[in-house]
Protein backbone atom coordinates (compact mmCIF):
# COMPACT_ATOMS: atom_id res chain seq x y z
CA UNK A 1 0.00 0.00 0.00
CA UNK A 2 1.38 3.67 -0.73
CA UNK A 3 1.80 5.70 2.17
CA UNK A 4 3.39 7.97 3.93
CA UNK A 5 4.27 6.90 7.73
CA UNK A 6 5.79 8.62 10.79
CA UNK A 7 6.58 8.27 14.13
CA UNK A 8 5.73 8.25 17.09
CA UNK A 9 2.06 9.49 16.85
CA UNK A 10 1.86 10.84 20.30
CA UNK A 11 4.66 12.30 21.95
CA UNK A 12 4.95 14.42 25.72
CA UNK A 13 8.27 15.34 25.81
CA UNK A 14 10.34 18.01 28.73
CA UNK A 15 11.71 21.21 27.72
CA UNK A 16 14.78 20.87 26.32
CA UNK A 17 15.06 16.90 25.33
CA UNK A 18 16.09 16.72 21.82
CA UNK A 19 13.95 14.51 19.82
CA UNK A 20 12.76 13.23 16.43
CA UNK A 21 10.15 12.21 14.45
CA UNK A 22 10.35 10.10 11.54
CA UNK A 23 9.02 10.24 8.25
CA UNK A 24 8.98 7.87 5.20
CA UNK A 25 7.17 7.19 2.26
CA UNK A 26 7.41 4.15 -0.08
CA UNK A 27 5.93 6.21 -3.33
CA UNK A 28 9.48 7.12 -4.13
CA UNK A 29 8.95 10.40 -4.51
CA UNK A 30 11.36 13.26 -5.18
CA UNK A 31 9.48 16.01 -2.79
CA UNK A 32 9.37 15.68 0.74
CA UNK A 33 7.48 18.17 3.40
CA UNK A 34 6.93 19.29 7.13
CA UNK A 35 4.32 21.17 8.57
CA UNK A 36 3.09 22.07 11.83
CA UNK A 37 -0.92 22.50 12.07
CA UNK A 38 -2.15 24.90 14.64
CA UNK A 39 -5.41 26.18 15.80
CA UNK A 40 -6.19 29.09 14.03
CA UNK A 41 -3.06 28.90 11.54
CA UNK A 42 -3.83 26.32 8.90
CA UNK A 43 -0.79 24.33 8.61
CA UNK A 44 2.44 25.88 7.70
CA UNK A 45 5.80 24.94 6.22
CA UNK A 46 8.66 24.00 8.25
CA UNK A 47 11.28 22.99 5.84
CA UNK A 48 11.00 20.46 2.50
CA UNK A 49 13.51 18.52 0.49
CA UNK A 50 13.38 18.15 -3.68
CA UNK A 51 15.69 15.42 -3.34
CA UNK A 52 18.20 13.33 -2.22
CA UNK A 53 20.37 15.67 -0.22
CA UNK A 54 18.50 18.96 -1.02
CA UNK A 55 16.65 20.67 1.45
CA UNK A 56 15.59 24.11 2.24
CA UNK A 57 13.40 26.33 4.81
CA UNK A 58 10.31 26.78 4.55
CA UNK A 59 7.53 29.44 6.35
CA UNK A 60 8.53 28.41 10.21
CA UNK A 61 12.12 26.65 10.25
CA UNK A 62 13.39 27.96 13.80
CA UNK A 63 14.39 25.43 16.30
CA UNK A 64 13.75 22.33 13.75
CA UNK A 65 16.47 20.35 11.60
CA UNK A 66 15.71 17.90 8.67
CA UNK A 67 18.20 15.81 6.91
CA UNK A 68 17.29 13.64 3.27
CA UNK A 69 20.14 10.92 3.27
CA UNK A 70 17.50 8.67 1.56
CA UNK A 71 14.95 9.10 -0.92
CA UNK A 72 12.60 7.52 1.46
CA UNK A 73 12.74 8.84 4.59
CA UNK A 74 12.59 12.72 5.83
CA UNK A 75 13.34 13.10 9.63
CA UNK A 76 12.67 16.04 11.74
CA UNK A 77 14.97 16.54 14.46
CA UNK A 78 13.85 19.08 17.45
CA UNK A 79 17.40 19.66 19.16
CA UNK A 80 16.28 21.40 22.32
CA UNK A 81 12.05 21.54 22.01
CA UNK A 82 10.41 24.51 23.94
CA UNK A 83 6.70 24.55 24.86
CA UNK A 84 6.02 26.80 22.07
CA UNK A 85 6.45 23.80 19.54
CA UNK A 86 3.30 21.85 20.99
CA UNK A 87 1.42 21.30 17.61
CA UNK A 88 0.22 18.77 14.67
CA UNK A 89 3.04 17.74 12.84
CA UNK A 90 2.54 16.40 9.33
CA UNK A 91 4.90 14.95 6.50
CA UNK A 92 4.26 15.05 3.07
CA UNK A 93 5.67 13.49 0.07
CA UNK A 94 4.78 14.02 -4.01
CA UNK A 95 6.41 13.20 -7.00
CA UNK A 96 8.80 16.19 -8.46
CA UNK A 97 7.64 16.35 -11.94
CA UNK A 98 5.51 19.73 -11.52
CA UNK A 99 3.35 21.04 -8.92
CA UNK A 100 0.00 19.55 -9.79
CA UNK A 101 1.29 16.20 -8.51
CA UNK A 102 -1.32 15.78 -4.77
CA UNK A 103 1.13 16.02 -2.08
CA UNK A 104 0.44 12.26 0.33
CA UNK A 105 0.30 13.35 3.82
CA UNK A 106 1.23 11.05 6.56
CA UNK A 107 -1.24 10.80 9.25
CA UNK A 108 0.21 13.66 11.84
CA UNK A 109 2.08 13.40 15.27
CA UNK A 110 0.67 15.10 18.17
CA UNK A 111 3.27 16.73 19.86
CA UNK A 112 3.41 18.26 23.42
CA UNK A 113 6.07 19.87 24.80
CA UNK A 114 5.76 20.48 29.05
CA UNK B 1 5.43 36.04 -0.03
CA UNK B 2 2.41 34.08 -1.35
CA UNK B 3 -0.92 34.40 1.17
CA UNK B 4 -4.13 32.06 1.33
CA UNK B 5 -7.04 33.61 2.65
CA UNK B 6 -9.95 31.95 3.87
CA UNK B 7 -12.22 34.54 5.33
CA UNK B 8 -14.76 32.38 6.74
CA UNK B 9 -14.03 30.68 9.93
CA UNK B 10 -16.95 28.30 10.10
CA UNK B 11 -19.91 27.58 8.23
CA UNK B 12 -23.16 24.97 8.12
CA UNK B 13 -25.15 23.56 5.82
CA UNK B 14 -28.20 21.02 5.84
CA UNK B 15 -27.77 17.39 4.48
CA UNK B 16 -28.80 17.39 0.64
CA UNK B 17 -28.34 21.48 0.02
CA UNK B 18 -24.91 23.03 -1.76
CA UNK B 19 -22.67 25.41 0.52
CA UNK B 20 -19.49 27.39 -1.35
CA UNK B 21 -16.50 27.80 0.57
CA UNK B 22 -14.56 30.90 -0.42
CA UNK B 23 -10.62 31.45 -0.77
CA UNK B 24 -8.80 34.76 -2.11
CA UNK B 25 -5.16 34.28 -2.55
CA UNK B 26 -2.32 37.03 -3.63
CA UNK B 27 0.15 36.11 -6.01
CA UNK B 28 2.41 37.82 -8.36
CA UNK B 29 3.47 34.50 -10.75
CA UNK B 30 1.01 33.67 -13.80
CA UNK B 31 1.43 30.31 -13.04
CA UNK B 32 0.44 27.80 -10.07
CA UNK B 33 -1.81 25.55 -8.78
CA UNK B 34 -4.36 25.32 -6.13
CA UNK B 35 -6.08 22.56 -4.00
CA UNK B 36 -8.23 22.47 -1.88
CA UNK B 37 -8.06 19.48 0.98
CA UNK B 38 -10.45 18.22 3.43
CA UNK B 39 -9.41 17.10 6.93
CA UNK B 40 -11.86 14.69 8.93
CA UNK B 41 -11.94 14.55 12.61
CA UNK B 42 -9.33 11.93 12.07
CA UNK B 43 -6.86 14.30 10.90
CA UNK B 44 -6.07 12.79 7.72
CA UNK B 45 -5.64 14.96 5.20
CA UNK B 46 -6.88 14.37 1.96
CA UNK B 47 -7.11 16.33 -1.23
CA UNK B 48 -10.50 17.05 -2.91
CA UNK B 49 -9.53 19.16 -5.58
CA UNK B 50 -7.29 20.41 -7.49
CA UNK B 51 -6.96 23.13 -10.53
CA UNK B 52 -4.19 24.45 -12.88
CA UNK B 53 -3.60 28.18 -12.63
CA UNK B 54 -3.31 28.46 -16.62
CA UNK B 55 -6.46 25.98 -17.62
CA UNK B 56 -9.67 28.47 -17.78
CA UNK B 57 -11.90 25.43 -17.21
CA UNK B 58 -13.28 24.83 -13.78
CA UNK B 59 -12.23 21.44 -12.21
CA UNK B 60 -14.98 19.41 -10.79
CA UNK B 61 -14.99 15.78 -8.81
CA UNK B 62 -18.28 14.23 -8.66
CA UNK B 63 -20.16 16.82 -5.98
CA UNK B 64 -17.32 19.11 -5.66
CA UNK B 65 -16.27 21.92 -8.43
CA UNK B 66 -14.58 24.94 -7.96
CA UNK B 67 -15.19 28.69 -9.32
CA UNK B 68 -11.48 29.65 -10.27
CA UNK B 69 -10.99 33.27 -10.91
CA UNK B 70 -7.69 34.18 -11.94
CA UNK B 71 -7.85 37.83 -12.47
CA UNK B 72 -9.88 38.14 -9.15
CA UNK B 73 -7.36 35.41 -7.29
CA UNK B 74 -10.35 33.48 -5.98
CA UNK B 75 -10.68 29.58 -5.94
CA UNK B 76 -13.55 28.62 -3.91
CA UNK B 77 -14.91 25.37 -3.68
CA UNK B 78 -18.96 24.21 -3.96
CA UNK B 79 -20.24 21.43 -2.28
CA UNK B 80 -23.29 19.93 -3.67
CA UNK B 81 -26.02 17.49 -1.87
CA UNK B 82 -23.92 17.57 0.87
CA UNK B 83 -23.99 14.57 3.41
CA UNK B 84 -22.72 14.08 6.59
CA UNK B 85 -19.37 12.89 5.52
CA UNK B 86 -18.63 16.17 4.12
CA UNK B 87 -18.47 17.44 7.97
CA UNK B 88 -14.42 18.76 8.12
CA UNK B 89 -11.81 21.27 8.42
CA UNK B 90 -11.04 22.40 4.46
CA UNK B 91 -7.76 23.82 3.60
CA UNK B 92 -7.29 26.28 0.22
CA UNK B 93 -3.56 25.73 -0.76
CA UNK B 94 -1.49 27.66 -2.97
CA UNK B 95 1.49 25.78 -4.80
CA UNK B 96 4.09 27.93 -6.27
CA UNK B 97 7.49 27.57 -7.61
CA UNK B 98 9.00 30.85 -6.93
CA UNK B 99 12.63 31.55 -7.58
CA UNK B 100 12.88 27.56 -7.76
CA UNK B 101 11.80 26.39 -5.33
CA UNK B 102 8.66 24.59 -4.43
CA UNK B 103 6.06 25.42 -1.56
CA UNK B 104 2.55 24.80 -0.47
CA UNK B 105 0.76 27.69 1.03
CA UNK B 106 -2.69 26.70 2.98
CA UNK B 107 -5.09 28.46 4.29
CA UNK B 108 -6.32 28.75 7.95
CA UNK B 109 -9.07 26.48 7.03
CA UNK B 110 -12.67 26.39 7.67
CA UNK B 111 -14.96 24.06 9.56
CA UNK B 112 -18.23 22.79 7.58
CA UNK B 113 -21.18 21.41 9.75
CA UNK B 114 -23.59 19.35 7.67
CA UNK B 115 -26.31 19.21 10.27
CA UNK B 116 -28.99 16.04 9.11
Amino acid sequence: EAQVTQNPRYLITVTGKKLTVTCSQNMNHEYMSWYRQDPGLGLRQIYYSMNVEVTDKGDVPEGYKVSRKEKRNFPLILESPSPNQTSLYFCASSPWTGGFNEQFFGPGTRLTVL
Amino acid sequence: AQTVTQSQPEMSVQEAETVTLSCTYDTSESDYYLFWYKQPPSRQMILVIRQEAYKQQNATENRFSVNFQKAAKSFSLKISDSQLGDAAMYFCAYRSFEGGSEKLVFGKGMKLTVNP
